[in-house]
């Protein structure tokens, strides 16, 4: 069965700071795919990135980086530097053979100034 | 236009209303998608369609009922709801009913509010 889990409900860090929100998953299939989305205040799902099974090769945009590590069952992800603008709720997601796009319950993050 | 439009953005209804949410897509996407997501819970799959077929039902109560006239438009007809049905409803669409190679892209949800 899938499974994303994102342990952390809600990080809280001062601007400036780098931040890392986890995500472990689990799926018994071999090609699957993994996402990010950003959810503001505003409400709708934001796409932020996604990686297949069969490239572990990190991922750097701008000030965020993602570490897709197969061997932990880990798609974690790091803003370098956030600001206030990166508030909002973050989701991991999974896709694999089945037709379902699997979210995790998301982590509130609050950059303050 | 944004890719993904749902209206309205806000609906109260009673119990015994019949409403219906509305989602259109202008990506040239073939899957689409509602979820629902309420205070406290992960967002929860409701149905997907792909090709306007409907491939997936998430043992959704039959009070709420899809419709997926062709790819671009998307209904959830709702009858009879309940107050624990009171939660943001999103719609999204993707290149292919796993998520698209450039993922799902969502609306920005009706607030519906089941009084």
């Amino acid at each position: 069965a899938q499974k994303v889990t994102q342990a952390q409900t809600e990080i809280s860090v001062v601007e400036k700071e780098d931040v890392t929100l986890d995500c472990v998953y689990e799926t018994r299939d071999t090609t699957y795919y993994l996402f990010w989305y950003k959810q503001p205040p505003s409400g709708e799902l934001v796409f932020l990135i996604r990686r297949n099974s069969f490239d572990e090769q990190n991922e750097i945009s701008g000030r965020y980086s993602w570490n897709f590590q197969k061997s932990t069952s880990s798609f974690n992800f790091t803003i370098t530097a956030s600001q206030v603008v990166d508030s909002a709720v973050y989701f991991c997601a999974l896709t694999d053979s089945s037709y379902k796009l699997i979210f995790g319950s998301g982590t509130r993050l609050l950059v303050r100034p | 236009e944004t890719g993904v439009t749902q209206t309205p953005r806000h609906l109260v209804m009673g119990m015994t209303n019949k409403k219906s949410l509305k989602c259109e897509q202008h990506l040239g996407h073939n899957a689409m998608y509602w979820y629902k997501q309420s205070a406290k819970k992960p967002l929860e799959l409701m149905f997907v369609y792909s090709l306007e077929e409907r491939v997936e039902n998430n043992s959704v109560p039959s009070r709420f009922s899809p419709e997926c006239p062709n790819s671009s438009h998307l209904f959830l007809h709702l009858h009879t709801l309940q107050p624990e049905d009171s939660a943001l409803y999103l719609c999204a669409s993707s290149q292919d009913g796993r998520g698209g190679t450039f993922g799902a892209f969502f609306g920005q949800g009706t607030r519906l509010t089941v009084v």
